[in-house]
């Protein structure tokens, strides 16, 4: 397909333990963004890639959090020692230009 | 503290009136965008303006930096139109940090 997708959909863990959320940005786009947006809640910025430049990573609530971006094209964000204000639903969004394409969102639940 | 602040909170139309959403923040901009979140949660991007004015099919975007406003219109509304939207601004240098608004439920009844 020609979107952005993302992995896995849902996702349920147990508080404590670390998640790895992927993103696979449309072929081409140079800027990848993620953002989460919680129950009830607006979305919220956590890090941005733009090319080979260092990540904007003002947007990370915590050290906890941790992204990378290999090979300019797909993204992990890793939550580690997960909390459950984490739950929410991550979304990626990439683009090349001005029009950010979102993906569908990895729904994140922590008991 | 930068902030985007959208209005109304909610709006129900009925089919074919002409709609506007409202968004103010509270400094300088480099860009804002207009977003559309429909009911499964898919987010698309209607717009992205730093001045004047955009259209595309029944929509409108439009901003005044001067008095810190934007405006979403929506020409001849239809209930497939039913959605989320909502504003987020650029502050500062990056183009990622986007400070997003709250959002607008519109629910549009034929």
């Amino acid at each position: 397909g020609a979107g952005v997708s993302q992995s896995p959909s849902n996702k349920v863990t147990e508080k404590g333990k670390d998640v790895e959320l992927r993103c696979d940005p449309i072929s081409g786009h140079t800027a990848l963004y993620w953002y989460r947006q919680s129950l009830g809640q607006g979305l919220e910025f956590l890090i941005y890639f733009q090319g080979n430049s260092a990540p904007d990573k003002s947007g990370l609530p915590s050290d906890r959090f941790s992204a990378e971006r290999t090979g300019g094209s797909v993204s992990t964000l890793t939550i580690q020692r997960t909390q459950q204000e984490d739950s929410a639903v991550y979304l990626c969004a990439s683009s090349f230009f001005e029009t950010q394409y979102f993906g569908p969102g990895t729904r994140l639940l922590v008991l | 503290k930068n902030e985007v602040e959208q209005s109304p909170q909610n709006l129900t139309a009925q089919e074919g009136e002409f709609i506007t959403i409202n968004c103010s923040y509270s400094v300088g901009i480099s860009a804002l965008h207009w977003l559309q979140q429909h009911p499964g949660g898919g987010i698309v991007s209607l717009f992205m303006l730093s001045s004047g004015k955009k259209k595309h099919g029944r929509l409108i975007a439009t901003i005044n930096i001067q008095e810190k406003h934007s405006s979403l219109h929506i020409t001849a509304s239809h209930p497939r139109d039913s959605a989320v939207y909502i504003c987020a601004a650029h502050y500062g240098g990056s183009q990622g940090n986007l400070i997003f608004g709250k959002g607008t439920k519109l629910s549009v009844k034929p």
